[in-house]
């Protein structure tokens, strides 16, 4: 089946430094969706992309999608305390019709 | 509108125990889906159904089963719980993917922590 890798797995910053998440896939996708969860709580979807090259923004959150469409990334510029949580990719595509494969998620800690 | 809501929100259980978990959703989503989540490995697709009487098997199926008797309704049963069960259980529902708009977002509910002991 479709596999969805994501890295890191674990990210430690200070307040104010930025922050990564990457999201590759073997397959081309027909569009990745993005989701967060914070400590203790369930995910909640942040943003869908759907064209190739794609670039969305929230705030201080940049989302891309690759020409490929096989890889995105989530870009935090400045992170604060509440951007604490696990982020994870969701792709969408091939056989896998209304289903989505989640990447296996990195975990944020943001140091005060 | 409640959303996505599950019970129970805790069990422990014995190994050998059956239990159900109840997810309901009132947003006339047509999928419904179960996932179980553990440290490291993300969310696993258990089970998931595209419509009202209709299930199918996801990644990780094995020893549970489901039924969709009802549009807003999606229940998991574990008949003979292990330990290896024991997981953060959550639902989600998203409208039909092909919806304008709506893709197949997905809506989660808050979850059900599972102990076997």
């Amino acid at each position: 089946g479709q596999q969805v890798m994501q890295i890191p797995q674990y990210q430690h910053v200070q307040e104010g430094e930025d922050f990564t998440t990457y999201c590759n896939s073997s397959t081309t996708l027909s569009n990745i969706q993005w989701y967060k969860q914070r400590p203790g709580g369930h995910p909640v979807f942040l943003i869908q992309l759907v064209k190739s090259g794609e670039v969305k923004k929230q705030k201080r959150l940049t989302f891309q999608f690759g020409e490929a469409k096989k890889n995105s990334s989530l870009h935090i510029t400045a992170t604060q305390t509440t951007d604490v949580g696990t982020y994870f990719c969701a792709a969408a595509g091939g056989t896998s019709y209304g289903k989505l494969t989640f990447g296996q998620g990195t975990i944020l800690t943001v140091h005060p | 509108n409640a959303g996505v809501t599950q019970t129970p929100k805790f069990r422990v259980l014995k190994t050998g125990q059956s239990m159900t978990l109840l997810c309901a959703q009132d947003m006339n989503h047509e999928y419904m889906y179960w996932y179980r989540q553990d440290p490291g490995m993300g969310l696993r697709l258990i089970h998931y159904s595209v419509g009202e009487g209709t299930t199918a098997k996801g990644e990780v199926p094995d020893g549970y089963n489901v039924s969709r008797l009802k549009k807003q309704n999606f229940l998991l049963g574990l008949e003979s719980a292990a330990p290896s069960q024991t997981s953060v259980y959550f639902c989600a529902s998203s409208y039909h993917p092909s919806r304008r708009g709506a893709g197949d977002t997905q809506y989660f509910g808050p979850g059900t922590r599972l102990t076997v002991l």
